[in-house]
């Protein structure tokens, strides 16, 4: 059964630009959910997606953005790409948000400059 | 304060060690997750737990509600343990789900 896939796998993009990820979680899994990671802040969490409806959201501004197509693929956008948004931004599926277990791609690094 | 936090945030042990890292928390969850992540980014869930304890090979996870507080060991340690172990607290609530993660623990185990 293949696993969580992300693309791309690194990213470099200049300010003021926007970036979209790719998320395709397990086949059958109908949740996605989004992360990022930065050495200061550790892991924080983005957004669920559930049959293509965003049931949760993290705190994070406007600029962060994401969608689900009805075969669960998932995308993210950040516009305006700020310096502090160089990251590691993962991504999750399962059956359900974290009532079962959870699995990860293997993330896409951001970088900003 | 975090609601999560995590302690030690570092941690060495030689191999065969038995290791154990703390996760407390500041409110009340419907469930705990912990998350073991290697060099290069790569998540992987542990277990999840609401109550009790479970074991999988030499990895033991206990959590104790009323003291908001979960533990997870390591027994008969080896370098491939060497990884981030990260937990995180699930709450439920009339606005959605809120996960929450602390800062993690960064476990090395020498040979």
């Amino acid at each position: 059964k293949a696993g969580v896939t992300q693309t791309p796998r690194y990213l470099i993009k200049t300010r003021g630009q926007q970036v979209t990820l790719s998320c395709s979680p397990i086949s059958g899994h109908r949740s996605v959910s989004w992360y990022q990671q930065t050495p200061g802040q550790g892991l924080q969490f983005l957004f669920e997606y559930f049959s293509e409806t965003q049931r949760n959201k993290g705190n994070f501004p406007g600029r962060f953005s994401g969608r689900q197509f009805s075969n669960s693929r998932s995308e993210m956008n950040v516009s305006t790409l700020e310096l502090g948004d160089s990251a590691l931004y993962l991504c999750a599926s399962s059956l359900g948000i974290w009532t079962a277990e959870a699995f990860f791609g293997q993330g896409t690094r951001l970088t900003v400059v | 304060k975090n609601e999560v936090e995590q302690s030690p945030q570092n941690l060495t042990a030689q191999e065969g060690e038995f290791i154990t890292i703390n996760c407390s928390y500041s409110v009340g969850i419907s469930a705990l997750h912990w998350l073991q992540q290697h060099p290069g980014g790569g998540i992987v869930s542990l277990f999840m737990l609401s109550s009790g304890k479970k074991k999988h090979g030499r990895l033991i996870a206990t959590i104790n509600i009323q003291e908001k507080h979960s533990s997870l060991h390591i027994t008969a340690s080896h370098p491939r343990d060497s990884a981030v172990y990260i937990c995180a607290v699930l709450r439920r609530g009339a606005a959605g789900n809120k996960l929450t993660f602390g800062g993690g623990t960064r476990v090395l185990v020498k040979p």
